[in-house]
């Protein structure tokens, strides 16, 4: 069974540049979330997707951070513009269905630098 | 607000003893909680769980202790494996609606050979 896949591994870019990230969950995965990492600190949540509805996205930032989940397959999670702040490992996770605990399968993760 | 606690950064053990990695959480609430093993530049993967009903779940080598009254959990790992050397962290979920999981810092484990 293939794993959750995300692109790219690494990514440098300026402070107030754009950046996207893209992950492809599972096959038959329902649920989908989007974890920042800063250094230092476990995983926090962004944003969480059933199918391609958003159903927790409370600590995103809005105003920097979009993510989408087109027909509930692929996701990508944007920053627009990224700040110094945001340099941090982007982890992409999938579960097979919400509304009960599930395990957890996680991506290699994107780690971004912002300079 | 931390709401799950790894208070230890780092561990360091000898091949073949005792692993012990603690977690404390807040939230009376929570009611499952979750132990991920991270090593460098991979994902998470999933350990061993355990559910508020139990105090104690085995799963080979691994067994997670659950102390509700001292909102306190444990990892014990034995015996312990220099391939067991990575970072490990603790989750908790409260039956919320999304079933979202809160991670801890983490526990950096190095068993030496």
């Amino acid at each position: 069974e293939a794993g959750v896949a995300q692109s790219p591994r690494y990514k440098i870019i300026e402070k107030r540049q754009s950046v996207a990230f893209w992950c492809n969950p599972i096959s038959g995965h329902a649920t989908l979330y989007w974890y920042q990492q800063i250094l230092g600190q476990g995983p926090k949540l962004l944003i969480q997707f059933q199918n391609n509805g958003v159903v927790d996205d409370s600590q995103l930032p809005k105003d920097r951070f979009s993510a989408e989940r087109l027909k509930g397959v692929d996701s990508t999670l944007k920053i627009q513009p990224a700040k110094l702040e945001d340099s941090a490992v982007y982890l992409c996770a999938s579960s097979l269905r919400d509304g009960t605990y599930n395990e957890q399968f996680f991506g290699p993760g994107t780690r971004l630098t912002v300079l | 607000d931390q709401q799950v606690k790894q208070n230890s950064p780092s561990l360091s053990v000898q091949e073949g003893r005792i692993s012990i990695l603690n977690c404390d959480y807040t939230n009376s609430m929570f009611d499952y909680f979750l132990w991920y093993k991270k090593y460098p530049a991979e994902g998470p993967t999933f350990l061993i769980s355990i559910s508020s009903i139990k105090d104690k779940n085995e799963d080979g080598r691994f067994t997670v202790f659950l102390n509700k009254s001292a909102k306190h959990l444990s990892l014990h790992i034995v015996p312990s494996q220099p391939g067991d050397s990575a970072v490990y962290f603790c989750a908790a979920s409260a039956p919320s609606g999304t079933y979202k999981y809160i991670f801890g810092t983490g526990t950096r484990l190095k068993v030496l050979a």
